[in-house]
């Protein structure tokens, strides 16, 4: 499957550095998500854009801050993150957000935050 | 809102048992509804999906039928394999509404 890409597949960082991680899709969606997946916690959606607008920040801290420059590809970018923010995130597309599109999902960057 | 409720497990089974995972939604629209896998280390795959009431998805032996009656669409396969071993999302989408998944149930099939 690949229709959506995200790099890198793993990453450490220390709370100090900033680094940032891509999704691209090759689908012609115009709707893409960040997730967050932590260890024994639901799945967090985290933002949404639809056609390159933000159009959902679920109360997620500043040290986050999403980028979307065209509707194929989302960065997140990090900035002096927690250990707590270790975890993997998923990014997805959809042909619009909030109707009854199906969700692709990318294979996820596996971060570790030191 | 609409939820999304699912048997959380582990479940765990022998190889070629039969397999049910419950998932139970609510939904002031018409959702469609999905099943998704994901195995060790990946993202979630879309499994099987059905758009109305009635319609059953169906993919690598999986089977779910969407059920307005009783708002259920149970995940279902005759006979698991080792390889089948990964966490199932029930999840569904409706108009207006983000994504909704449920917690996810942890499946391991042992040979």
């Amino acid at each position: 499957e690949t229709g959506v890409t995200q790099t890198p597949r793993h990453l450490v960082m220390g709370m100090t550095n900033k680094k940032s991680l891509k999704c691209e899709q090759h689908l012609g969606h115009n709707a893409m998500y960040w997730y967050k997946q932590s260890a024994k916690k639901p799945l967090e959606l985290m933002f949404v854009y639809n056609f390159k607008e933000q159009t959902e920040n679920n109360s997620v801290p500043s040290r986050f801050s999403p980028e979307c420059p065209n509707s194929s590809h989302l960065f997140l970018h990090l900035h002096t993150l927690q250990p707590e923010d270790s975890a993997l995130y998923l990014c997805a597309s959809s042909q619009e957000s909030k109707n009854t599109d199906t969700q692709y999902f990318g294979p996820g960057t596996r971060l570790t935050v030191l | 809102g609409d939820s999304v409720t699912q048997m959380e497990g582990p479940v765990t089974l022998s190889e070629e048992a039969f397999l049910t995972i419950n998932c139970t939604y609510t939904a002031t629209g018409y959702p469609s509804l999905f099943w998704y896998v994901q195995y060790p280390g990946e993202g979630l795959q879309l499994l099987l999906k059905a758009t109305k009431a009635d319609d059953k998805g169906s993919n690598k032996g999986f089977e779910a039928t969407y059920r307005k009656e009783t708002t259920s669409f149970h995940l279902e396969k005759g006979s698991v394999q080792v390889s089948d071993s990964a966490v199932y999302f029930c999840a569904l989408s409706d108009f207006g509404q983000n994504f909704v998944f449920g917690p996810g149930t942890r499946l391991s099939v042992l040979p």
